[in-house]
C-alpha cells in the first residue's frame, strides 16, 4: 500500500522561492513525479526523481531522498502563473512486474503580488 | 493520437441513469489510470489497466462503478445508477508500461465534467 502527504495549502508571495514538501509510505518504489495543475485543467508533468539528490530544471527544482520518504518541489522567482495545485505522485511496484502512478493529494499554491 | 483524448468533456444527466465516459490514450501508452476530481479536492484513484494484466479495481467505491478496456486501447468508464455524489471530474491518464524506462511519466485528457442533478 501507499501513502503520500503534502500540505494541503500554501501562500507565497511574487519573487520569492516556496518550497512543496511530499512525504511518502510505499511497500516499493519505483519513482517519484511532480506534477502542475491550474484551476479546471488537467495535471501536467513537471518533474521525476528516482535516485536521491536534486534535479534541476529551469525555476523548478525538485529533491529526493529515499531513506526518508521525502520529496520537495522548489519553486524560484515566483510569477502568478505559478499560482496552481502541485500534484506529489510516486511509481509503486504493486505485483510483480507492473508498477502503478498513485498520486498525493495536492498542495494548493497561491500567489500574492 | 497526439494526446489522450476523452469524451464527452460535459456530460449532465439525471439521477438514477447509466453514463459511459470515453479515454483513448496516446498510441503505445499500455498503462492506463482513471482518477475521480471532486472540485477542489486531489485525484482520488478509480482502476488502472496495464496491458493484458487483469486490472486494478481497488479504487472503484462501488459496484455501480465498472471500467473495461477493449483491445488494449480505449477505455470506457461505465457508472450505473448515478448518485449526486457522483458528480465530479473524471480524469484518464496513460503511460509506458512496465519495461519501459521510469520516468515515463503519466499523461492526462482535459476530464469529463459528470454533474448529476
Amino acid at each position: 500500500g501507499q501513502n503520500i502527504d503534502q500540505p494541503t495549502e500554501m501562500t507565497a508571495t511574487e519573487g520569492a522561492i516556496v518550497q512543496i514538501n511530499c512525504t511518502y509510505q510505499t511497500s516499493g518504489f519505483n519513482g517519484l513525479f511532480w506534477y502542475q495543475q491550474h484551476a479546471g485543467e488537467a495535471p501536467t508533468f513537471l518533474s521525476y526523481n528516482v535516485l536521491d539528490g536534486l534535479e534541476e530544471k529551469g525555476r523548478f527544482s525538485s529533491f529526493l531522498s529515499r531513506s526518508k520518504g521525502y520529496s520537495y518541489l522548489l519553486l524560484k522567482e515566483l510569477q502568478m502563473k505559478d499560482s496552481a495545485s502541485y500534484l506529489c505522485a510516486v511509481r509503486e511496484l504493486w505485483r510483480p512486474r507492473d508498477d502503478k502512478i498513485i498520486f498525493g493529494k495536492g498542495t494548493r499554491l497561491h500567489i500574492l503580488p | 493520437g497526439a494526446g489522450v483524448s476523452q469524451s464527452p468533456s460535459n456530460k449532465v444527466t439525471e439521477k438514477g441513469k447509466d453514463v459511459e465516459l470515453r479515454c483513448d490514450p496516446i498510441s503505445g501508452h499500455t498503462a492506463l489510470y482513471w482518477y475521480r476530481q471532486s472540485l477542489g479536492q486531489g485525484l482520488e484513484f478509480l482502476i488502472y489497466f496495464q496491458g493484458n494484466s487483469a486490472p486494478d479495481k481497488s479504487g472503484l467505491p462501488s459496484d455501480r462503478f465498472s471500467a473495461e478496456r477493449t483491445g488494449g486501447s480505449v477505455s470506457t468508464l461505465t457508472i450505473q445508477r448515478t448518485q449526486q455524489e457522483d458528480s465530479a471530474v473524471y480524469l484518464c491518464a496513460g503511460s509506458l508500461g512496465w519495461g519501459r524506462p521510469t520516468n515515463t511519466a503519466a499523461f492526462f485528457g482535459q476530464g469529463t465534467r459528470l454533474t448529476v442533478v
